[in-house]
């Protein structure tokens, strides 16, 4: 069974910083992994989606890496801003894009940005 | 206004009874799915459909029913709601099965159970 774990599950820097979030995932026969914010009392936000076979895709300050082989993705944000402050969450596509495309989700790391 | 759209936001309602979620996309998106999210569980499938008249269970069914007559409209019904269903409720859309394609999520609706 495939499970996603984000670690760490809160965390909180000064503004100006760069950081790293982390996810893992079990089995890599992963179909694609994207990443999500969610804000308080929304919904979710699609912010990267990488396919199994890329390693990275960028977004403005935003940059996921994805090594399948190992079961881990990074989304790095540089240059950290109050407006990041959020609970990012990642998600794996599993089933081959066959019938469905279903995401399994990590618990998210809730993410404070001081000013 | 285009993209997905969830009623209502909020609701609360007794043991027993019966609620309907609603969900509606504007995307004509083949694929809908519906989200629970729960602290400590994260986001869990319930139930997702292909196209119109074809749902399925997804990892979390129990007590829930939906139905999908048209491709944009997606309910999600619990028949006899009980407390443990209370939780946050994320109906989703995506274009096709190809992985390619990203989900798309609503805003979510609060459902409280007293």
């Amino acid at each position: 069974k495939q499970e996603v774990t984000q670690i760490p599950a809160a965390l909180s820097v000064p503004e100006g910083e760069n950081l790293v979030l982390n996810c893992s995932f079990t089995d890599s026969a992963i179909y694609n992994l994207q990443w999500f914010r969610q804000d308080p009392g929304k919904g979710l936000t699609s912010l990267l989606l990488i396919q199994s076979s890329q390693r990275e895709q960028t977004s403005g300050r935003l940059n996921a890496s994805l090594d399948k082989s190992s079961g881990r993705s990074t989304l790095y944000i540089a240059a950290s801003q109050p407006g990041d402050s959020a609970t990012y969450l990642c998600a794996v596509t599993i089933g081959g894009g066959g019938a469905t495309n279903k995401l399994i989700f990590g618990t998210g790391t809730l993410l404070a940005v001081q000013p | 206004d285009a993209g997905i759209t969830q009623s209502p936001r909020y609701k609360i309602t007794e043991t027993g009874r019966q609620v309907t979620l609603m969900c509606h996309q504007t995307w004509s998106h083949s694929y809908m799915f519906w989200y629970r999210q729960d602290l400590g569980h994260g986001l869990r499938l319930i139930y997702y459909s292909a196209a119109a008249d074809i749902t399925d269970k997804g990892e979390v069914p129990d007590g829930y029913v939906v139905s999908r007559s048209k491709t944009e409209n997606f309910p999600l019904t619990l028949e006899s709601a009980t407390r443990s269903q209370t939780s946050v409720y994320f109906c989703a859309s995506s274009r096709s099965s190809s992985g390619r394609n990203e989900q798309f999520f609503g805003p979510g609706t609060r459902l409280t159970v007293l």
